[in-house]
């Protein structure tokens, strides 16, 4: 069974640094997904980015970027130049080929301070 | 626009009174699945659905119940609450690497 494991229950950053979340996962698959969603208070989920895992080069979408290893099971989200709106809860979440099921981490706890 | 929606968005109820928890989608998805929120868990999954009158066991699914007899509607119904089942609950509709979550139920049961 895949598992999904984020071991920094919570994080905090400076306003404008760079911020780093870790992820790891177990899996047998070699056709799978890995993402990255945010939830604010707002409860609202909302995805930040998505990596294929046949792919090799690192997804990035403008301040967020993942460092995929996929040797080592290893999926971490960067955020740069950090911003109060990021303050939220962030989850990453491990899909199965073409299945609609995500698995996911237990969040990590982001606040932005100013 | 492409939504899912959910209702209600809080409900406070007591043990045992039976309840459902609507979830509709107007982007015609075959998949559609139901995911709890609890603090330190994550989300996991409840039930889910791969087209009409297919539905199949998630990972947490005692206490719960599902049906799909429309392709744009899948309720959660809790036939007998009980205070485990206070949690925070995604409705999700899913096609290729497109997934699209509800707003979220809050659902408290006393």
């Amino acid at each position: 069974a895949q598992t999904v494991t984020q071991s920094q229950p919570e994080m905090s950053v400076q306003e404008a640094e760079t911020v780093t979340l870790s992820c790891t996962y177990d899996t047998s698959e070699s056709n799978y997904y890995l993402f990255w969603y945010k939830q604010p208070p707002s409860r609202q989920m909302i995805l930040v980015i998505r990596q294929e895992a046949y792919k090799q080069q690192n997804a990035t979408e403008n301040r967020f970027s993942v460092n995929f290893q996929k040797a080592a099971k290893s999926f971490s989200l960067k955020i740069s130049d950090s911003q109060l709106g990021d303050t939220a809860m962030y989850f990453c979440a491990f899909r199965r080929g073409n299945t609609g099921k995500l698995i996911f981490g237990q969040g990590t706890t982001l606040q932005v301070k100013p | 626009e492409a939504q899912v929606t959910q209702n209600p968005r809080y409900l406070i109820t007591v043990t045992g009174k039976k309840l459902t928890v609507t979830c509709s989608q107007n982007m015609n998805h075959e998949y559609m699945s139901w995911y709890r929120q609890d603090p330190g868990l994550g989300l996991r999954q409840i039930y889910y659905s791969m087209n009409v009158e297919v539905t199949d066991k998630g990972d947490v699914p005692e206490g719960y119940k599902v049906s799909r007899k429309e392709k744009r509607n899948f309720p959660l119904i809790l036939e007998s609450p009980s205070p485990n089942q206070t949690s925070l609950y995604f409705c999700a509709s899913t096609k290729a690497h497109e997934q699209y979550f509800g707003p979220g139920t809050r659902l408290t049961v006393t």
